[in-house]
């Protein structure tokens, strides 16, 4: 079936700096993406969305960026702070299937 | 406060037990899902319920089953339980279908 990638599995970023957190997706059918954040020993927490038909969403700190061309989702984290330390999802849904698929996770860092 | 509570937070279970794990949601969202979340592989859904009285597999449903008696609740239970069972279990609602997912705390669960 088709799934949900991430180009790297760890990302270490100084306090203050920008994150870029990237994904990958190979079903170009796809029309609902979602980021989430999970820090350890808790549940996934929903970050941001964006559906297919925008290609930029902002949120408080976060970006979320859509090349349908390249099939690529990428999170941007502004001013990124330690409780930004936690293992970040890309998720998709599929248009017929209507359920989530989730990729493996990045491992964000932020070094004081 | 509003949201999904899981029972128990962990379990260690001898294996060919059965064992039930609890979800409740106050949100009065209409789909439900359980999935398992496994080192490496990130988040795999096992059950699903788009409304009360009907529920559907996911992609790895063998040796677990679900019921949706109600609205509120999503009980996963594994009838036989074996090692390979060993995860962290988290359940979620979404409002409707192929919308965003709010998950729960999780239940860490050990088969031995």
């Amino acid at each position: 079936g088709e799934s949900v990638g991430l180009h790297l599995p760890t990302l270490s970023v100084q306090e203050g700096d920008n994150s870029i957190i990237n994904c990958a997706y190979s079903n170009s059918a796809s029309d609902y993406f979602i980021w989430y954040k999970q820090e350890s020993g808790k549940g996934p927490q929903f970050i941001i969305d964006i559906r297919s038909n925008m290609d930029k969403r902002q949120g408080q700190r976060v970006t979320v960026l859509l090349n349908k061309t390249v099939k690529h989702l990428s999170l941007q984290i502004a001013a990124t702070q330690p409780g930004d330390s936690a293992v970040y999802f890309c998720a998709e849904t599929l248009g017929s299937a209507r359920q989530l698929t989730f990729g493996s996770g990045t491992q964000l860092t932020v070094l004081p | 406060i509003a949201g999904i509570t899981q029972a128990p937070t962990s379990q260690i279970l001898a294996a060919g037990r059965r064992m039930t794990l609890r979800c409740t949601q106050d949100m009065r969202h209409n789909a439900m899902y359980w999935y398992r979340q496994d080192l490496g592989l990130g988040l795999r859904l096992i059950h699903y319920s788009n409304t009360a009285g009907t529920t559907g597999k996911g992609e790895v449903p063998d040796g677990y089953s679900v019921s949706r008696a109600n609205t509120d609740d999503f009980p996963l239970t594994l009838a036989s339980a074996v090692p390979s069972q060993t995860s962290v279990y988290f359940c979620a609602s979404s409002k409707n279908e192929a919308e965003t997912q709010y998950f729960g705390p999780g239940t860490r669960l050990l088969v031995l």
